[in-house]
């Protein structure tokens, strides 16, 4: 089957630099997305990769390695706003292209 | 301004009843989609269309159903065979073939 799988937790201050990791077992997708949710909220898209390498959008990269079936969400220069869970997501080639999400990352910005 | 609109945004439902949630996206999306989340969990595909007229099960469907009579359009309903319905429900949509998708603001059900 498919699955991905992420930290539950992560805490830094603010201004640090924070990675979040996702490993997924999965045979083939179109690409990895992350989202960012606040309590309460929808699911914002942040990055996407189709292809391996790095996307800058920001304060915000991402990063993917298919050969390594793993990739990874930078936020740079944290602010206490980006505090908020985190979601690494494979869209995948059958079924409509419907994600198959990981358990998310809450992440904790500390002063 | 282009987006998904979902409504309303909480619901609160008696046992027994059904309930239908909107949907509408006006960014000329081919792909919608439902998904369900529950409490520090990720979000899980109920039904999806790429297509008006023709719809799939997603991975938990049963107690729902959908319709798609407008490219707009993607109400779901949650019916009273729902076991657990409780939970937040996120309509997203996307262009084809699907890359990123993007989510309606949800709607939040309780079922008292």
């Amino acid at each position: 089957g498919q699955s991905l799988e992420q930290p539950s937790e992560v805490t830094a201050v603010e201004g640090a630099i924070v990675q979040i990791n996702c490993t997924y077992q999965t045979s083939g997708f179109y690409g990895l997305s992350w989202y960012q949710q606040h309590d309460g909220g929808a699911p914002t898209f942040l990055s996407y990769n189709a292809l391996d390498g790095l996307e800058e959008t920001g304060r915000f990269s991402s990063f993917l390695s298919r050969s390594d079936s793993y990739g990874y969400l930078l936020l740079q220069e944290l602010q206490m706003k980006d505090s908020a869970s985190y979601f690494c997501a494979v869209s995948l080639p059958t079924e409509g292209g419907k994600l198959i999400f990981g358990q998310g990352t809450e992440l904790s910005v500390k002063p | 301004d282009g987006g998904i609109t979902q409504s309303p945004k909480y619901l609160f439902r008696k046992e027994g009843q059904n309930v239908t949630l909107s949907c509408e996206q006006n960014l000329n999306h081919d792909a919608m989609y439902w998904y369900r989340q529950d409490p520090g969990q990720g979000l899980r595909l109920i039904y999806y269309s790429q297509i008006v007229n023709d719809f799939q099960k997603g991975d938990i469907a049963e107690g729902y159903s959908v319709s798609r009579e407008k490219k707009e359009s993607f109400p779901l309903t949650v019916t009273s065979a729902q076991k657990n319905p409780t939970a937040f429900y996120l309509c997203a949509s996307s262009l084809l073939p699907p890359d990123t998708q993007y989510f309606g603001p949800g709607t939040r059900l309780t079922v008292l």
